[in-house]
């Protein structure tokens, strides 16, 4: 069980346009979603904490204009990233508790790879 | 605050052979303790979660950990590598169930 699915898995887009991220939970609901950004060869870093029906928290460093998260359902939350460019490039990852493991387990969506040219 | 240091970058073992893999945090709490396996361009798995109750803990596909207050490690073993085990690895530490803050990773490759 808790199955988080995220969509796309990669996509190429040109600068200047905005590209839209999924995060879905399948089989369960998730108030409370994370997203995550990782650069080749280094580690995670949470960008934003996405609540159901409130703003998200946003990281300190992460731009809330360029990088908007909405969270309209249980099992829905998405990344847009407005205005691409090339820096904005990386690997994209949202995360959800995973209800079935207890408190601070997560489950993990299997990633977006974001180039942007 | 709370951080992770995952003491080897990169850990390359022969397959059936034991493979370590060394984490030491800092927490002003008492922390929940995490390993995440993985493998590339794909999202993170969960290994195993310590959360202050026995501090040997037993994971999925042969892994486990122990935790040790007195030196502040949460070093992953498992006793005889598989060709699958190559992937990335992370240590993760939660002060408060909610947060969670990486390590840098350590990189698993196993040999013929």
């Amino acid at each position: 069980g808790a199955v988080v699915s995220q969509h796309p898995s990669w996509v190429i887009c040109k600068s200047g346009t905005s590209v839209k991220i999924e995060c879905r939970s399948l089989d369960f609901q998730a108030t409370t979603m994370f997203w995550y950004r990782q650069f080749p060869k280094q580690s995670l870093m949470l960008m934003a904490t996405s609540n159901e029906g409130s703003k998200a928290t946003y990281e300190q460093g992460v731009e809330k204009d360029k990088f908007l998260i909405n969270h309209a359902s249980l099992t829905l939350s998405t990344l847009t990233v407005t205005s691409a460019h090339p820096e904005d490039s990386s690997f994209y990852i949202c995360s959800a508790n995973n209800p079935f493991l207890g408190t601070g387990s997560y489950t993990f969506g299997s990633g977006t790879r974001l180039t942007v040219v | 605050a709370q951080s992770v240091t995952q003491l080897d970058s990169h850990v390359s073992v022969s397959e059936g052979t034991p493979v370590l893999l060394r984490c030491n945090y800092s927490s002003s709490y008492s922390p929940s303790l995490f390993w995440y396996v993985q493998h590339p361009n794909k999202g993170l798995q969960l290994l195993l979660k310590y959360t202050s109750a026995a501090t040997l803990v037993k994971g999925i596909n042969g892994f486990e950990a122990e935790f040790k207050k007195s030196e502040t490690s949460f070093h992953l073993t498992k006793p005889s590598a598989h060709m699958s085990d190559a992937a990335e690895y992370f240590c993760v530490v939660s002060p408060n169930d909610y947060k969670l803050s990486f390590g840098a990773g350590t990189t698993v490759t196993v040999r013929a």
